[in-house]
């Protein structure tokens, strides 16, 4: 089956302009999560989605919002971008809410690296 | 905050050699995953440990959870240059609303050369 799919991959952005980066999960998939990934600063956590509700945020400002539609693609929108919001930003899918083992099981995408000039 | 801190951050490593990566917290952890990202891709997920003490094999590497669940090893045997990557630990806590939400360590860069 295919899997997370996230577009554009590549984009370039000035300071103060907006961007909305699209997430498309693994069929069946309910919970997509938002991580940025940076040198600096590594994988952090943006915040997770599940059947269209926000169930997890990071520390993060409120310039980064997301949500979910009910096909459960997601989309997340950085507004009055920021030289430091460049930053590879990744989607990751997971099956459902429950975890019996303990294990959060997470398929990522190949990500949109975002350029702000 | 539960950090997770990995080492070393580089590792530069001739083909044939043995390797051990190292992720440590100071918090409890129910899960301990191994992540692999190769540039230009998003990380792939290598194994998964859940019980304190687990060892897990996949061929020449090996992944150990501590006992008491808040540190982990990679070791890698016999190292060939197809294992250079980014090799990322992620610590997860199950139950409440944190399924989608992982604490990576920083990352270790293992380049292998021929």
């Amino acid at each position: 089956k295919a899997g997370v799919t996230q577009t554009p991959r590549y984009l370039i952005k000035t300071r103060g302009q907006q961007v909305t980066l699209s997430c498309s999960p693994i069929s069946g998939h309910r919970s997509v999560s938002w991580y940025q990934q940076t040198p600096g600063q590594g994988l952090q956590f943006l915040f997770e989605y599940f059947s269209e509700t926000q169930r997890n945020k990071g520390n993060f400002p409120g310039r980064f919002s997301g949500r979910q539609f009910s096909n459960s693609r997601s989309e997340m929108n950085v507004s009055t971008l920021e030289l430091g919001d460049s930053a590879l930003y990744l989607c990751a899918s997971s099956q459902s809410g429950t975890v019996r083992s303990g294990a959060n099981v997470l398929t990522f995408g190949a990500g949109s690296r975002l350029t702000v000039l | 905050t539960q950090l997770l801190e990995q080492s070393p951050q580089f590792l530069s490593i001739q083909e044939g050699e043995n390797l051990t990566v190292y992720c440590n917290s100071s918090s409890v952890f129910s899960s301990l995953q191994w992540y692999r990202q190769e540039p230009g891709e998003g990380p792939v997920l290598l194994v998964t440990v859940v019980t304190g003490g687990e060892v897990k094999k996949l061929k020449r590497l090996t992944f150990q959870f501590g006992d008491a669940r808040k540190d982990s090893s990679l070791h890698i045997t016999a190292a060939q240059p197809g294992d250079t990557g980014l090799y990322l630990c992620a610590g997860g806590r199950a139950g409440g609303t944190s399924y989608g939400k992982l604490t990576f360590g920083q990352g270790t860069i293992l380049t292998v050369h021929p």
